[in-house]
C-alpha cells in the first residue's frame, strides 16, 4: 500500500530534551515536506525537500532541523523543544511534477512539549 | 499575512442538499489550486484540484470553480453525504508547477445532517 508513516503518533516530552519524529514513504517521491496544524492556523510548512540531500526553510522554520539522506526518509529533529512547539505534524510527500494530484500525508503526530 | 483564507470556520448542510465552501487569496502568482479533506486522527487527503488556467474542474460529486478576478475559489459538493462531513483545507502552489510549496487556508468544518 503506498502510503507515508510517522512516527510516534503520540508524544509526550520536556523542555529542551531532543526528539526526532520519523517519516517515510514507500512511493519513490522526490518530495517531502513537514507541517504543522494549530488552531486557528491551519497547516503551516516548516521544511522541504526537493530531493536527497537537498532542504529548505518553510515559512515556520525555527526551533526545527531536518535530513535527507535517503530518499524515502525525512525526520524532523526538535533539538531543544519549546512548549510553543506543542502542535500536530503532519509529513507529506509528492512526485516531482505531481503538484496537481497533491500531496500525500501520514496520519499525523501529536506533540506535546511541557 | 494569511494569502489564503477561509472564512467560514464551520457549514451545516441537510443530506442531499449542495455543500459550498469558500475560500479566497491574495497572491495573484498562484498557479494550481487544491481541495484537501481531513477527518480526525487522520492527515489530509488530496480531493481536487484546478490550474489557473482554467475557471472548473469536476470530479464526480466535488466540483472546483475559481473565479481569478475575484481571487476567489469554491468547491461544490453535490449531493452532500454523512460521509462527507470532515475539515476541508483549500490551498494554493507558490511558484511554478515543479516548485510544490503548498500554502493552506484554515480550514472550513463541514457537518452533513442526516
Amino acid at each position: 500500500e503506498a502510503q507515508v508513516t510517522q512516527n510516534p503518533r503520540y508524544l509526550i516530552t520536556v523542555t529542551g530534551k531532543k526528539l526526532t519524529v520519523t517519516c517515510s514513504q514507500n512511493m519513490n517521491h522526490e518530495y517531502m515536506s513537514w507541517y504543522r496544524q494549530d488552531p486557528g492556523l491551519g497547516l503551516r510548512q516548516i521544511y522541504y525537500s526537493m530531493n536527497v540531500e537537498v532542504t529548505d526553510k518553510g515559512d515556520v522554520p525555527e526551533g526545527y532541523k531536518v535530513s535527507r539522506k535517503e530518499k524515502r526518509n525525512f525526520p524532523l529533529i526538535l533539538e531543544s523543544p519549546s512548549p510553543n512547539q506543542t502542535s500536530l505534524y503532519f509529513c507529506a510527500s509528492s512526485p516531482w511534477d505531481g503538484i496537481i494530484y497533491g500531496y500525500t500525508f501520514g496520519s499525523g503526530t501529536r506533540l506535546t512539549v511541557v | 499575512d494569511q494569502q489564503v483564507k477561509q472564512n467560514s470556520p464551520s457549514l451545516s448542510v441537510q443530506e442531499g442538499r449542495i455543500s459550498i465552501l469558500n475560500c479566497d487569496y491574495t497572491n495573484s502568482m498562484f498557479d494550481y489550486f487544491l481541495w484537501y479533506k481531513k477527518y480526525p486522527a487522520e492527515g489530509p487527503t488530496f480531493l481536487i484540484s484546478i490550474s489557473s488556467i482554467k475557471d472548473k474542474n469536476e470530479d464526480g460529486r466535488f466540483t472546483v470553480f475559481l473565479n481569478k478576478s475575484a481571487k476567489h475559489l469554491s468547491l461544490h459538493i453535490v449531493p452532500s453525504q454523512p460521509g462527507d462531513s470532515a475539515v476541508y483545507f483549500c490551498a494554493a502552489n507558490q511558484g511554478g508547477g515543479a516548485t510544490n510549496k503548498l500554502i493552506f487556508g484554515t480550514g472550513t468544518l463541514l457537518a452533513v445532517q442526516p
